[in-house]
Formats: C-alpha cells, sequence, structure tokens
C-alpha cells in the first residue's frame, strides 16, 4: 500500500458525458501527478499540482481538467468523453524535493 | 517522441538466474532515473533509482548501472525469483529540486520461469 488513495477503482460511461476522479496524496506530500495508461502504453503525463498550484502540464486535451484542494487532495475532470479515453488513470505524489513518486492503484475508465 | 525507451516488450528468465532489462534515453536534460515494477491491477511500486552522478546503484537483489555517454541504463535483478514477474517500468526526470514530472519508457513484462 503506497498511501495513495484514488476513486472509483472502476468506471463505466457512455461517450459524451462527464467524469471526476479523485486522488488523496501520502500524508505530507505536496505534490500531485496526474497519468494515463493506454492499453499496452506507457504512462503518460498528464499534469503536476504543487500545494495547490499548478506546476507543470504534459499531454492533457483540452477536455481534461484538474485541481488541487486546500486539502491537498486533487481531482481530475474528464468531459465529452470519447472511446479513445478509455483508460487506466494513474494518480501519484512525491514528498517536497524528491523525485520518487507513489503510485495509487489507479481508476480504470471505460468509455462505451 | 518517444524519449525513453525500453526496446524488449518481453523477457522470460529462468528462476536464480539473472534478469538484465535495459532502457535507452534521448533527452540529455535527464539527470534521474527510476524503475517501477507493476502488477496487473495495481499501480506501479518504486522500486530504485540512480541520479546521473552516479554510475551504479544497489539494493539487495536489485543492482541499476547507468551509461550517460550512451544514454542507457539497466536494471539487474539477481537471483530472479518468482515474485519478480512483472511489468518494468524505466522512467526519467530532469531539474534540480526535485518533484518533477517523470516521462516512461513503455515497460518490459518479465516472466520468471520456474
Amino acid at each position: 500500500d503506497s498511501g495513495v488513495t484514488q476513486t472509483p477503482k472502476h468506471l463505466i460511461t457512455a461517450t459524451g458525458q462527464r467524469v471526476t476522479l479523485r486522488c488523496s496524496p501520502r500524508s505530507g506530500d505536496l505534490s500531485v501527478y496526474w497519468y494515463q495508461q493506454s492499453l499496452d502504453q506507457g504512462l503518460q503525463f498528464l499534469i503536476q499540482y504543487y500545494n495547490g498550484e499548478e506546476r507543470a502540464k504534459g499531454n492533457i486535451l483540452e477536455r481534461f481538467s484538474a485541481q488541487q484542494f486546500p486539502d491537498l487532495h486533487s481531482e481530475l475532470n474528464l468531459s465529452s468523453l470519447e472511446l479513445g479515453d478509455s483508460a487506466l488513470y494513474f494518480c501519484a505524489s512525491s514528498p517536497p524535493g524528491s523525485d520518487e513518486q507513489y503510485f495509487g492503484p489507479g481508476t480504470r475508465l471505460t468509455v462505451t | 517522441d518517444q524519449q525513453v525507451k525500453q526496446n524488449s516488450p518481453s523477457l522470460s528468465v529462468q528462476e536464480g538466474r539473472i534478469s538484465i532489462l535495459n532502457c535507452d534515453y534521448t533527452n540529455s536534460m535527464f539527470d534521474y532515473f527510476l524503475w517501477y515494477k507493476k502488477y496487473p491491477a495495481e499501480g506501479p511500486t518504486f522500486l530504485i533509482s540512480i541520479s546521473s552522478i552516479k554510475d551504479k546503484n544497489e539494493d539487495g537483489r536489485f543492482t541499476v548501472f547507468l551509461n550517460k555517454s550512451a544514454k542507457h541504463l539497466s536494471l539487474h535483478i539477481v537471483p530472479s525469483q518468482p515474485g519478480d514477474s512483472a511489468v518494468y517500468f524505466c522512467a526519467a526526470s530532469s531539474g534540480v529540486f526535485g518533484n518533477e514530472k517523470l516521462t516512461f519508457g513503455t515497460g518490459t513484462r518479465l516472466t520468471i520461469i520456474p
């Protein structure tokens, strides 16, 4: 158990819908990262927050957005969903000054 | 453009022998490298890392070697055990102060044969 929690574990929804994925980082970690893993692919970096502020952006679509709240949990919002958005979405956190990231169990999103 | 490459999608090794997983990178700005292990239906688990100021880091059965001139790193597992069967991801980051995003390779599926 990494200490990073993600909910829900599974999500099945239809095209055009909107969903919210939630992540709680490890205690003391200020940085939260979101990654997407499509079938047989590596993890693609989406976005990073550090202590409530957006710090870095990767290949995140405009239909996707995220935020980090004062209690440091983060939410990833995916809207106007398409079949190609079906993937595993991982959240990770890291302590200040470290590059070692600790991953949650992921949310498997299926868009039908 | 794949900045971190793991060219072997799969590898099978006999139990007790050495497993060697390879990773190449193209971005000269990368200065910190990590290996993660992933079981099905779980998130990646941090295994071992190496800074660009070193060429070797060892932790129990796991050793990571870094060849900066060749932009190549490898993970050695000795001796290999059945529980090592998993997908292994190589990752890299750049920056001085930490908390940088990671760029991942596509992974190598390691199967340990009893």
